[in-house]
């Protein structure tokens, strides 16, 4: 499979647990995104990369939320002390270097916290 | 920043009908318009997208329509299908430009029902 990997699936979490996701792209993709959707709203942009630089950060990105992605590759994103609030899909989307636009999303990870 | 209105919100259709999805976007940078379709428990797929020198776009039974100067672009089906059943989200975005991010700012969704 040469498409965007996303795990976990899903997690369930007690509130105040830390939890991290990791995204897979598609290989030779540089750039790629992070977004967040909640139930019945289209995906809302968290973060950016191009290559290992995290270039924009939105300010849905609260600091208990940190993303990296070393060496240009996988990413992670992590969020410490989750609330309930935080309870969503996060979505991982990579595009190509030839910066045409398309971007191609991962089936996401399904975060709740109780 | 960008504000995408997408409707309508719900559209239920008979198989063989055509679903046509409107949006409007608010920032005339934005030049490249991506359609997603997103069925339950998966990510979003890409369907076909325009780029702001075309006005329409054609792929099998799908196709896709820009006029940049109202700001609206849209999505028709045509012969729908039971499989075409799922969430369509418009997007848009501005690419090319130097500094440019090219992130999606999405519209909130239609749930597009093809009744057999």
């Amino acid at each position: 499979d040469t498409g965007v990997s996303q795990n976990p699936r899903h997690k369930i979490t007690k509130r105040g647990q830390n939890v991290t996701f990791r995204c897979d792209p598609i290989s030779e993709h540089n750039r790629l995104y992070w977004y967040r959707q909640t139930l019945g709203q289209g995906p809302e942009f968290l973060t950016y990369f191009q290559n290992e630089a995290q270039l924009e950060k939105s300010r849905l990105l609260s600091d208990r939320f940190s993303a990296e992605r070393p060496k240009g590759s996988f990413s992670t994103l992590e969020i410490q002390r989750t609330e309930q609030g935080d309870s969503a899909m996060y979505l991982c989307a990579s595009s190509p270097w030839t910066g045409t636009g398309e971007a191609f999303f991962g089936q996401g990870t399904r975060l709740t916290v109780v | 920043g960008e504000n995408v209105e997408q409707h309508p919100s719900t559209l239920s259709v008979q198989e063989g009908d055509s679903a046509v999805i409107k949006c409007t976007y608010s920032d005339s940078a934005s030049n490249y318009f991506p359609w997603y379709k997103q069925e339950l428990g998966k990510g979003p797929q890409l369907i076909i997208d325009i780029r702001s020198n075309v006005g329409e776009k054609k792929d099998q039974r799908i196709a896709v329509t820009l006029n940049k100067t109202a700001k609206h672009f849209s999505l028709h089906i045509t012969e729908t299908q039971p499989e075409d059943s799922a969430v369509y989200f418009c997007a848009a975005s501005r690419v090319g430009s130097g500094g440019s991010n090219y992130k999606l700012t999405f519209g909130k969704g239609t749930l597009l029902t093809v009744n057999p």
